[in-house]
């Protein structure tokens, strides 16, 4: 039982590269979301899922793409990275239902865009 | 659209206990009150959370006022390693019909030796 599984730990992008961040459950989750977060701050939804083929914008969406077609994974698309993204990106899961919602986070991706 | 408010930051003598408040004005009747800590630039870790009565588990106990609008998160015994920053989280419902969770920017706890 590995939890919340990030990769990479660390990317380095040029301004205007698209790559994926990858995120993966093994504890049959059916909420799964990707938070966002900037030096000294606090933690931003980005974009969230309460099960496959369902996933809703957060607070910060703008210039990200997810998508659920498994209950496992929730990759995190940056379609044209720019420095502005810089941050530490963090996926978690929970079990549902709605009532009792305790979340399991990822290790974290530290993404650098130059 | 963070629906909780806490302080920024807070100290506490090692040994004494750490009294986190959390304001949930806007909190409905069924909705749980959860904390999460994060140490350093680690992924937040589940502490505890609550409904109506007060809950006490192996890191923490949590007391929640009569009406709801406010809960205080107890460390009884603060170690250095609790140092940390302390979020206070309710569900926000979407207008899609769906539900999320905002961290808000959470309290500095810095506990001295």
């Amino acid at each position: 039982n590995a939890g919340v599984t990030q990769t990479p730990k660390f990317q380095v992008l040029k301004t205007g590269q698209s790559m994926t961040l990858q995120c993966a459950q093994d504890m049959n989750h059916e909420y799964m979301s990707w938070y966002r977060q900037d030096p000294g701050m606090g933690l931003r939804l980005i974009h969230y899922s309460v099960g496959a083929g369902i996933t809703d914008q957060g607070e910060v969406p703008n210039g990200y793409n997810v998508s659920r077609s498994t209950t496992e994974d929730f990759p995190l698309r940056l379609l044209s990275a720019a420095p502005s993204q810089t941050s530490v990106y963090f996926c978690a899961s929970s079990y549902s239902p709605v009532a009792k919602n305790i979340q399991y986070f990822g290790a974290g991706t530290r993404l650098s865009v130059l | 659209d963070a629906k909780t408010t806490q302080p920024p930051s807070m100290d506490c003598a090692e040994g004494r206990a750490a009294n986190l408040p959390c304001n949930h004005s806007t909190i409905s009747g069924n909705e749980y009150v959860y904390w999460y800590r994060q140490i350093h630039s680690q992924g937040p870790q589940y502490i505890i959370h609550g409904l109506k009565n007060n809950e006490t588990n192996e890191m923490a106990s949590l007391i929640i006022t009569e009406d709801r609008k406010s809960s205080t998160l107890i460390l009884p015994h603060a170690t250095l390693r609790d140092t940390a920053v302390y979020y206070c989280i309710v569900r926000v419902d979407s207008t899609s019909g769906t539900y999320k969770y905002i961290f808000g920017t959470g309290t500095r706890l810095k506990v001295l030796a």
